[in-house]
């Protein structure tokens, strides 16, 4: 069976440090993956996703990156945190045979 | 455009049916999702009906869509306690990319 792993699960950062999330998938090959940012009390944003190993598309304008350095793994990425990063940041992997987007556990950041 | 709209707070009785609204705004959508999410946790697949379907369900679980009106449904039959969350919206449009686009999400409390 397919599993997804974030971690960590929750940091504290002060503004300007950097930033880095990592999201793995177990259990499948050549998935779609995707970052998404959960604001409080909000819906869900996408930031990024990935149709492959390198292939990175954005969605929002902002000072976050991703990377996909292997198959199975996703990393979201900032050089310099600003406060209005904090949110809870939500891994997925997309089952191309089903439609089936899968979420992973979360990282709740908090920029102070 | 892109835009999901969903009313924010809904509260049943348990052993009640529950019926948790939402409207989008993209005809092209080709699969619509529910999720729900329990506090601090990632988002759980609950159920995705394609666009050319007007019904499908899944032991409690009914969704209606109405393409004309660009409306969809879920209703939870025997609603309980265990059922309150925060249940969100999401199209998808199925192009390569498989991104979602989400609503704001319902809470649902339900009371003994």
């Amino acid at each position: 069976s397919q599993t997804i792993h974030q971690w960590p699960a929750t940091l504290v950062q002060p503004v300007g440090s950097p930033l880095s999330l990592e999201c793995t998938v177990e259990g499948t090959s050549n998935p779609n993956l995707y970052w998404y940012r959960q604001a409080a009390g909000r819906g869900l944003q996408l930031l990024f996703y990935s149709v492959g190993i390198g292939q990175i598309s954005s969605e929002v304008p902002q000072n976050l990156s991703a990377s996909r350095p292997q198959d199975r793994q996703f990393i979201l990425s900032s050089k310099k945190l600003l406060l209005s990063d904090s949110g809870f940041y939500l891994c997925a992997w997309l089952d191309r045979g089903l439609y089936e987007q899968y979420f992973g556990p979360g990282t709740r950041l908090t920029v102070t | 455009g892109e835009d999901v709209e969903q009313s924010l707070f809904l509260s049943v009785r348990e052993g009640d049916s529950s019926v948790i609204n939402c409207t989008y705004t993209d005809s092209s959508s080709t699969y619509l999702y529910w999720y729900k999410q329990e506090p601090g946790a990632g988002l759980q697949l609950l159920t995705y009906i394609f666009s050319n379907m007007d019904m499908k369900q899944d032991q409690r679980l009914t969704v209606l869509l109405n393409k004309k009106d660009k409306h969809l449904s879920l209703r939870i039959a025997d609603t309980q306690t265990g059922d309150s969350a925060i249940y969100f919206c999401a199209e998808s449009k199925g192009d390569s990319s498989y991104k979602l686009i989400f609503g704001s999400g319902t809470r649902l409390l339900v009371r003994p």
